[in-house]
C-alpha cells in the first residue's frame, strides 16, 4: 500500500518551453503532497507544499510562479516547470501524505521522481 | 535557525558494520526518519523514531537521544546493495521535514 506514481520518469525539453509533471496517489488519498528538487550529490530541497483544494505554499527562493503546483483531487497533483532554463535541470521528487493512513504520525510516501533535463 | 548535521561520505567493508551519525537543532520535535537512497531514485523509508532509544530492523537500527539532539543508523553485515546515501529527517514543531544533506556510503568488497 501507500503508493506514489510519478510521470514521466525522465524529460528533455528545450529552453523556453514548459514541462508538466504529474504526482499520483495510487492506492490511498493524499491530503498533502510536497515538491522536492534535488541537484546532483545534494539533499533534498523541499520546493512547496500543496493541501487539496487549496493553493501552494512555497518555499523561501521558490518562485510561484515559474513552478506552477495543482492539486486539483486528492490523488493527483502536477508541477509545472514553466519557460525552463537549462538551470532548472534537475531530479524532481514527489511525495503524498494522509494522516488517516501513514505508518506513523506524518509520514511521507515518495514517487519515483522525474528527472529533468532543459537543453 | 534549523540545522541537522550529518558526515558527507563514509567507506565500510562488505560484512563490516557502519554508524551514521546525525545531530540536529531544530524548532520542536515530533520525531526523526532516516531514508535510504540510490543514486537516480527516491528515497525510501528506512526507520521512524520518536522515543529515545534503540529500534531495531533487521540489519539496520536506529537510536534516538533528545536531549543529546542526536540519532545514528546501525547497519550490520554490510552488503554491496547498502552503497547509497543515507538521509536523516527531522518532522519539527509544524510538522515539516527538515533534511539533512545525507550521508554516502562507500561499501568495499
Amino acid at each position: 500500500g501507500a503508493v506514489v506514481s510519478q510521470h514521466p520518469s525522465w524529460v528533455i525539453c528545450k529552453s523556453g518551453t514548459s514541462v508538466k509533471i504529474e504526482c499520483r496517489s495510487l492506492d490511498f488519498q493524499a491530503t498533502t503532497m510536497f515538491w522536492y528538487r534535488q541537484f546532483p550529490k545534494q539533499s533534498l530541497m523541499l520546493m512547496a507544499t500543496s493541501n487539496e483544494g487549496s493553493k501552494a505554499t512555497y518555499e523561501q527562493g521558490v518562485e510561484k510562479d515559474k513552478f506552477l503546483i495543482n492539486h486539483a483531487s486528492l490523488t493527483l497533483s502536477t508541477l509545472t516547470v514553466t519557460s525552463a532554463h537549462p538551470e532548472d535541470s534537475s531530479f524532481y521528487i514527489c511525495s503524498a501524505r494522509d494522516l488517516g493512513t501513514g505508518r506513523f504520525s506524518y509520514e511521507q510516501y515518495f514517487g519515483p521522481g522525474t528527472r529533468l533535463t532543459v537543453t | 535557525g534549523q540545522n541537522i548535521d550529518q558526515p558527507t561520505e563514509m567507506t565500510a567493508t562488505e560484512g563490516a558494520i557502519v554508524q551514521i551519525n546525525c545531530t540536529y537543532q531544530t524548532s520542536g520535535f515530533n520525531g526523526l526518519f532516516w531514508y535510504q537512497q540510490h543514486a537516480g531514485e527516491a528515497p525510501t523509508f528506512l526507520s521512524y523514531n520518536v522515543l529515545d532509544g534503540l529500534e531495531e530492523k533487521g540489519r539496520f537500527s536506529s537510536f534516538l537521544s533528545r536531549s543529546k539532539g542526536y540519532s545514528y543508523l546501525l547497519l550490520k553485515e554490510l552488503q554491496m546493495k547498502d552503497s547509497a546515501s543515507y538521509l536523516c529527517a527531522v518532522l519539527d514543531s509544524n510538522y515539516q521535514l527538515i533534511w539533512g544533506a545525507g550521508t554516502k556510503l562507500i561499501i568495499k568488497p
